[in-house]
């Protein structure tokens, strides 16, 4: 199992140009998750999906799309980059574990992705 | 919004000796779930830790303890006999069920001293 993968681990775009990153999972999980770090903060959500097909706004989305075509993957788009979106981004995968005493999420995270724009 | 707050930017342990990382969080709901995460300079995001707010049981991991205190929204990590690899930054998060609401703290940077 690779686990979460995340295409490409690295880039440098200018400002207006577009790009798209790649998330993929191989355990079949069915809720997918892009964050963003910056500096000196903790990881903050873009935009998460709850199953193949469906997306939605986390607590940055503004400047970003994503698309959930099928159920391994989760794509981050950037339309016209700006320099504010330099950040490392992170994806993570998770499944819903229900059991007899109550169910959790447990998130697995990417490699991470380190985007600048000049 | 739900927020977390870890008030130390830094802290430092002498090696095999006890350290505890702070965190509190605001929230109005009753059913969530906090974790402790450890990021390596490889900045992989890995899994220290999860408390659910319905156990009223602190949660431990090995050398790793939580002390979860509901009421005043606060959930400490203890880390005993601190290894050199457990340098690192630590983040508290909060989410709920489907972590469709996530919240990170800003971090903790954990020096280990040989």
């Amino acid at each position: 199992n690779a686990g979460v993968t995340q295409t490409p681990k690295f880039r440098v775009l200018k400002t207006g140009q577009s790009m798209t990153l790649l998330c993929a999972q191989d355990m079949n999980h069915e809720y997918m998750y892009w964050y963003r770090q910056d500096p000196g903060m903790g990881l903050r959500l873009i935009h998460y999906s709850v199953g193949e097909g469906t997306t939605a706004k986390g607590e940055v989305p503004d400047g970003y799309n994503v698309s959930r075509l099928k159920k391994q993957n989760f794509l981050l788009g950037l339309e016209s980059a700006a320099p504010s979106q330099t950040s490392v981004y992170f994806c993570a995968s998770s499944y819903l574990y229900r059991l007899q005493a109550g169910s959790y999420n447990e998130q697995f995270f990417g490699p991470g992705t380190r985007l600048t724009v000049l | 919004a739900q927020t977390v707050t870890q008030s130390q930017p830094e802290m430092s342990v002498q090696e095999a000796e006890t350290v505890t990382l702070s965190c509190t969080y605001d929230t109005s709901e009753s059913d969530y779930y906090l974790f402790w995460y450890k990021q390596p300079p490889s900045r992989q995001m890995i899994l220290v830790i999860r408390q659910e707010a319905y156990k009223q049981q602190n949660a431990t991991e090995n050398r790793f303890s939580v002390n979860f205190q509901k009421a005043a929204k606060s959930f400490s990590l203890k880390i005993s006999d601190s290894q050199l690899g457990d340098a690192a930054m630590y983040f508290c998060a909060y989410g709920v069920l489907i972590m469709n609401d996530m919240r990170f703290g800003a971090g903790t940077r954990l020096t280990v001293k040989p």
